[in-house]
């Protein structure tokens, strides 16, 4: 079973708009991560938020993080069409992750 | 850096034939893990290391074993390989537990015929 989930599974917007990912979990945890796939390719890390931290932010994305709700969202603003990809949160509630089923992104230009 | 290296990049296999997966990492990493991701799914974990060593089960380990040969090194081996073992292995590695990310090889895309 997958601790986190996300939310949509697939999202198509125009270039310049902003995207919004959510994930939702079951269980305590100790941070929440979010990775980037691009298609055929491995995962790339993109950010860590801890379970003390609210919200947090890195270039054009920003993350929140809502432990009473066990809910994190992931937003790209001033989206670009390389931001394509699949969008994976992770949950780390000790010796290993827990991934999601992925948001698939479609940025058009 | 190479960073996580696999090897191969694909593999056709047959049913009932054994194979395995190579990992290597050169970032000096301690733990070392072992995902599969079908089609249209997240990944989900088979069997990680923690430390040289030790190996833990994952999520979906049956149907694998796996070898922490040294720090660097961390195979996954099938011995009778299913159609059900379709998939797209990644090898990821990370300092150690706690807060830190994992760094992702860039997977191994097997087919069972």
């Amino acid at each position: 079973s997958q601790q986190g989930e996300e939310d949509p599974q697939a999202l198509s917007i125009q270039e310049g708009e902003n995207a919004t990912m959510n994930c939702s979990y079951k269980t305590s945890i100790n941070n929440l991560q979010w990775y980037r796939q691009n298609s055929g390719r491995g995962l790339v890390h993109l950010i860590l938020i801890r379970s003390n931290e609210r919200e947090k932010h890195s270039g054009r994305l920003r993350v929140t993080l809502d432990t009473s709700k066990k809910s994190s969202s992931l937003l790209i603003t001033a989206s670009r069409a390389a931001d394509t990809a699949s969008y994976f949160c992770a949950t780390d509630a000790g010796n290993m992750l827990t991934f999601g089923g992925g948001t698939r992104l479609m940025v058009k230009p | 850096n190479a960073g996580v290296t696999q090897t191969p990049k694909f593999q056709v296999l047959k049913t009932g034939q054994s194979m395995t997966l190579q990992c290597a990492q050169d970032m000096n990493h301690n733990s070392m893990y072992w995902y599969r991701q079908d089609p249209g799914m997240g990944l989900r974990l088979i069997y990680y290391s923690a430390s040289e060593g030790t190996t833990d089960k994952g999520e979906v380990p049956n149907g694998y074993n796996v070898s922490r040969l040294n720090k660097r090194e961390f195979s996954l081996r099938l011995e009778s390989a299913a159609p059900s073992q379709t998939s797209v292995y990644f090898c990821a590695s990370h300092r150690g537990r706690g807060t830190d990310t994992q760094y992702f090889g860039p997977g191994t895309r097997l087919t069972v015929l």
